[in-house]
């Protein structure tokens, strides 16, 4: 199985800060990479697709980049809204798309 | 409006089973992949099992292979997800998941269910 790590595992910052989100996979999955977004209490959202593609009506201060096994996601001139636990995952085989285990962002 | 309704969870024993259905409308169901996604309490998100449009091709995470089923009835546009030998740590919530397909080939979830509560306890 393809293992994905995130890093950092939490992470304070502040409102109009930027912010870089690293997800690392145990083998090479080409571009296969996706990004969620969950708010507590609420089932998670798809922000960026195929490691830079942004999902309909997802803010342009979210980006994505990388290919092979390291992958970024940054978010520019953080909004309160962006407060949120943020997962990798991988679709290399689509029917087994492993996750990272999570970024917490939280206001500093 | 696309929905995905899950239903099933609820309190078992340890060593019990439990299905869970998800049902599925505002879509071509029998079009889509789909996957059961699991939350342990204060965890975070983990793949639990896959299936293919026509339910040809099942994946399924190493912990869970022998113990889970998914399964899909593309004439009612339900599914499924058969738990047996259920332990703790399988306690989560447990979401039914709609995978999109971006230039045919990358794909991602891009509906969620709101999820349904399995807990194995004593």
């Amino acid at each position: 199985d393809i293992q994905m790590t995130q890093s950092p595992s939490s992470l304070s910052a502040s409102v109009g800060d930027r912010v870089t989100i690293t997800c690392r996979a145990s083998q090479s999955i080409s571009r296969y990479l996706n990004w969620y977004q969950q708010k507590s209490g609420k089932a998670p959202k798809v922000l960026i697709y195929a490691t830079s593609n942004l999902q309909s009506g997802v803010p342009s201060r979210f980006s994505g980049s990388g290919s092979g096994t390291d992958f970024t996601l940054t978010i520019s001139n953080l909004q309160p809204e962006d407060f949120a636990t943020y997962y990798c995952q991988q679709s290399y085989n689509p029917l087994k798309g492993s996750f990272g285990q999570g970024t917490n962002l939280e206001i500093k | 409006e696309v929905q995905l309704v899950e239903s099933g969870g609820g309190l078992v024993q340890p060593g019990g089973s439990l299905r869970l259905s998800c049902s599925v409308s505002g879509l071509s169901f029998s079009t889509y992949s789909m996957y059961w996604v699991r939350q342990a309490p204060g965890r975070g998100l983990e793949y639990v099992s896959g299936i293919s449009d026509n339910g040809g091709s099942t994946y399924y995470a190493d912990s869970m292979k022998g113990r889970f089923t998914i399964s899909r009835d593309n004439s009612r546009n339900t599914l499924y997800l058969q738990m047996s030998s259920l332990r703790p740590e399988d306690t989560a919530v447990y979401y039914c998941v709609k995978i999109a397909a971006f230039a045919g080939y990358y794909y991602y979830i891009d509906v969620w269910g709101k999820g349904t509560t399995v807990t194995v306890s004593s």
